[in-house]
């Protein structure tokens, strides 16, 4: 079945710049979308479509991909960025939306 | 202001049905896909299946495939995730979610616990 990869975990400090990576075989062909989960709290979506950034999202937040490789980049990491972070996009079949990504916990030091 | 309403939290024993709900608001409940989101304690996101409303096309990940049921009722604006019987493993939060590019608005969660 097809996957998505991601780092399960990564540190960093404030001020700091956060790159999660997500990998997967179709995501050359479809969209990659990015979710931030507080822990107790609902997703909320912070990038669409590889690169677009909902209304309300801060610019710190932004989304790349090339390739097999999708890639959401936190810049000046804050306390409140602390979160899991999961990539999202739909598998060979283009069955929309699609599957998640493991999750990628951000720890702010 | 789009809004996603879901039911209340559930306890319930195994090989008992359960139906939670999913109540919409704020936009044209017909014109977007709702999905379903399971997240089992400590784990991460799993997408479970999508419905349109308008016309009630359902797809379901091949995971769940045989053990739920999505509908929707465009009368209440209300969507739906069914079972017919519960078990243990089924215990986690479930979320409803709308599709527009992304699940761009989710609803609160609702916990299902499945316990003897």
């Amino acid at each position: 079945s097809y996957e998505l990869t991601q780092p399960p975990s990564m540190s960093v400090s404030p001020g700091q710049t956060a790159t999660i990576t997500c990998s997967g075989d179709f995501l050359p062909k479809h969209y990659c979308y990015w979710y931030q989960q507080k822990s107790g709290q609902a997703p909320v979506l912070v990038i669409s479509k590889d690169s677009v950034r909902p209304s309300g999202i801060p610019e710190r937040f932004s989304g790349s991909k090339s390739g097999t490789i999708a890639t959401l980049v936190i810049t000046d990491v804050q306390a409140d960025d602390e979160a899991d972070y999961y990539c999202q996009s739909p598998d060979r079949s283009a069955t929309y939306p699609g599957i998640f990504g493991p999750g990628t916990k951000v720890t702010v030091l | 202001e789009v809004q996603l309403v879901q039911s209340a939290a559930e306890v319930k024993s195994p090989g008992e049905p359960l139906t939670i709900s999913c109540k919409a608001s704020g936009y044209t409940f017909g014109s977007y896909w709702i999905g379903w989101v399971r997240q089992m304690p400590g784990k991460g996101l799993e997408w479970m299946g999508i419905i349109y409303p308008g016309d009630s096309d359902t797809r379901y990940s091949p995971s769940f495939q045989d053990r739920v049921t999505i509908s929707a009722d465009r009368s209440v604006n209300t969507a739906y995730l069914q079972w017919d019987s519960l078990q243990a493993s089924d215990t986690a939060m479930y979320y409803c979610a709308r599709h527009s590019g992304g699940f761009d608005s989710w609803g609160q969660g609702t916990l299902v616990t499945v316990s003897s």
